[in-house]
């Protein structure tokens, strides 16, 4: 069964300071894995989409990388908007279905 | 077109009772997905259709879940007899492409008393 694990589970940061978001995942063949960043009430509004181990996109302070085993999302010089919970999310070749991990809420202070 | 509409946006029901969600896609996306939401957890995928064909399913769903997309179009998911276990965000989804990020509605949220 396809898994993923993200950590932390929260991240507190100041304004500048910039980090990385950690999904570790295991699926039978990989057709993709997903970054989302999602409000407080609200959708998960969709990032990235990595295809294969080595891959990198980026967008904006947001840069996500892919191995074999591990997703990062990188958060360079964060803004108080860049506060949010960050969904990684992995789907196995031949399947529709979209396995989420439980998130990273992360909160950046002024 | 400004995205992915699901209504209502909150339903308050008793345990016992039908509850019935509608979601309206990107117009131009043939994909469809319903999720479901607890508090801190990520979604968990229910089911899929493309077009108006439901073609996977969660092994997870309940046999009081039942989803319809009967033109193609719009969707319909429908809970029977709603259970306190029941209550959490419902959230619907939709694509154009086979591994392409998908583009979620804002959800409704279901309160069973």
């Amino acid at each position: 069964e396809d898994q993923v694990t993200q950590s932390p589970e929260a991240l507190r940061l100041q304004e500048g300071e910039s980090s990385s978001l950690n999904c570790s995942y295991t699926v039978s063949g990989l057709r993709g894995l997903f970054w989302y960043r999602q409000d407080p009430g609200k959708g998960p509004e969709f990032l990235f989409t990595l295809y294969s181990a080595g891959e990198e996109k980026e967008k904006e302070r947001l840069k996500a990388t892919l191995t074999k085993k591990e997703s990062f999302l990188h958060i360079t010089a964060p803004k108080p908007e860049d506060s949010a919970t960050y969904l990684c999310a992995v789907q196995a070749r031949g399947y529709q279905k979209v396995t989420f991990g439980i998130g990273t809420k992360l909160q950046v202070i002024p | 077109d400004t995205g992915v509409s699901q209504n209502p946006r909150h339903k308050i029901t008793k345990r016992g009772q039908n509850v019935t969600f509608r979601c309206d896609p990107i117009s131009e996306h043939n994909r469809l997905y319903w999720y479901r939401q607890t508090l801190g957890q990520g979604p968990e995928f229910l089911t899929y259709f493309q077009n108006e064909a439901q073609l996977e399913k969660s092994r997870l769903l309940s046999d009081r879940f039942s989803a319809e997309r009967p033109k193609g179009s719009f969707s319909t998911l429908e809970i029977q007899r709603t259970e306190q276990g029941d209550s959490a965000m419902y959230l619907c989804a939709s694509s154009l492409v086979d591994g392409e990020g998908q583009f979620f509605g804002p959800g409704t949220r279901l309160t069973v008393l």
